[in-house]
C-alpha cells in the first residue's frame, strides 16, 4: 500500500464548478501536510499547507482529518488556469525530514 | 536571488551508460533532495544530503548514487541506466533548521532534468 494515495482522475469540469480531491496517508507519524500544485512537465510548486482546523487561502479550502488520516482541497469557481496535477504530500517529523508525494489528481477545467 | 538550478535540462542516454545530473540550490539552502517522477506517478524520494553526506535514502538500488559539495550543490548519478530509469529528476533544496518541527522548511524545487533512456 502506498503511503499517500490519491484518485489519479482525471476530473473533468467546467468552468465555474466546484471541485474536490481526496486523500488518504497510512503514516501515523506524519505531521505535516501539504498540497502541491504541478503544471504539465514542469516541477511542482506549493499551492497551500494543511492545518489541522481547515485553511483557506482565497478559492482554495484544505482541511485536514488526523483522527481518519485523510486530507482534502476544495477548489471553488474553477478557472482554466487551475487545470493541472494537484499532489497530496505528507511529511513526517521525526528524524530527518522529507516529503512524501502521492501520484496526483489531475483536473482539466473546459470552457 | 536564484532559485533552485538544475542542469541539463534534457538528456538522452543508452541502455547500460552512466549519467550525472547536477544541481545548485537556492541561495542560503543547505540541503538537497533528489526525487525521481516516472510519467502519471508523484515524485519519488530518492535521497537527501546535508552537511556533504547522504541522510537517508528511498527504495532506490545502489546504482543511485550522490554527492553534495562544500558549496551545498549536489550530483546525481546512475549508472548502468534501464529503460525504467526514464523520468523527471527533480531536485529540491532546503534549509535545515534544528528544533523546527512544523512547516515545509521552505523546500524549493528546480525546474528538473527530464531523463530518456533509449
Amino acid at each position: 500500500r502506498k503511503e499517500v494515495e490519491q484518485d489519479p482522475g482525471p476530473f473533468n469540469v467546467p468552468e465555474g464548478a466546484t471541485v474536490a480531491f481526496n486523500c488518504t496517508y497510512s503514516n501515523s507519524a506524519s505531521q505535516s501536510f501539504f498540497w502541491y500544485r504541478q503544471d504539465c512537465r514542469k516541477e511542482p510548486k506549493l499551492l497551500m499547507s494543511v492545518y489541522s482546523s481547515g485553511n483557506e487561502d482565497g478559492r482554495f479550502t484544505a482541511q485536514l482529518n488526523r483522527a481518519s488520516q485523510y486530507i482534502s482541497l476544495l477548489i471553488r469557481d474553477s478557472k482554466l488556469s487551475d487545470s493541472a496535477t494537484y499532489l497530496c504530500v505528507v511529511k513526517r517529523d521525526t528524524g530527518f525530514q522529507k516529503l512524501v508525494f502521492g501520484t496526483g489528481t489531475r483536473l482539466l477545467v473546459s470552457p | 536571488d536564484a532559485g533552485v538550478t538544475q542542469s541539463p535540462t534534457h538528456l538522452i542516454k543508452t541502455r547500460g551508460q552512466q549519467v550525472t545530473l547536477r544541481c545548485s540550490p537556492k541561495s542560503g539552502h543547505d540541503t538537497v533532495s533528489w526525487y525521481q517522477q516516472a510519467l502519471g506517478q508523484g515524485p519519488q524520494f530518492i535521497f537527501q544530503y546535508y552537511e556533504e553526506e547522504e541522510r537517508q535514502r528511498g527504495n532506490f538500488p545502489d546504482r543511485f548514487s550522490g554527492h553534495q559539495f562544500p558549496n551545498y550543490s549536489s550530483e546525481l548519478n546512475v549508472n548502468a541506466l534501464l529503460l525504467g530509469d526514464s523520468a523527471l529528476y527533480l531536485c529540491a533544496s532546503s534549509l535545515e533548521v534544528r528544533g523546527n518541527r512544523l512547516g515545509n522548511y521552505g523546500y524549493t524545487f528546480g525546474s528538473g532534468t527530464r531523463l530518456t533512456v533509449v
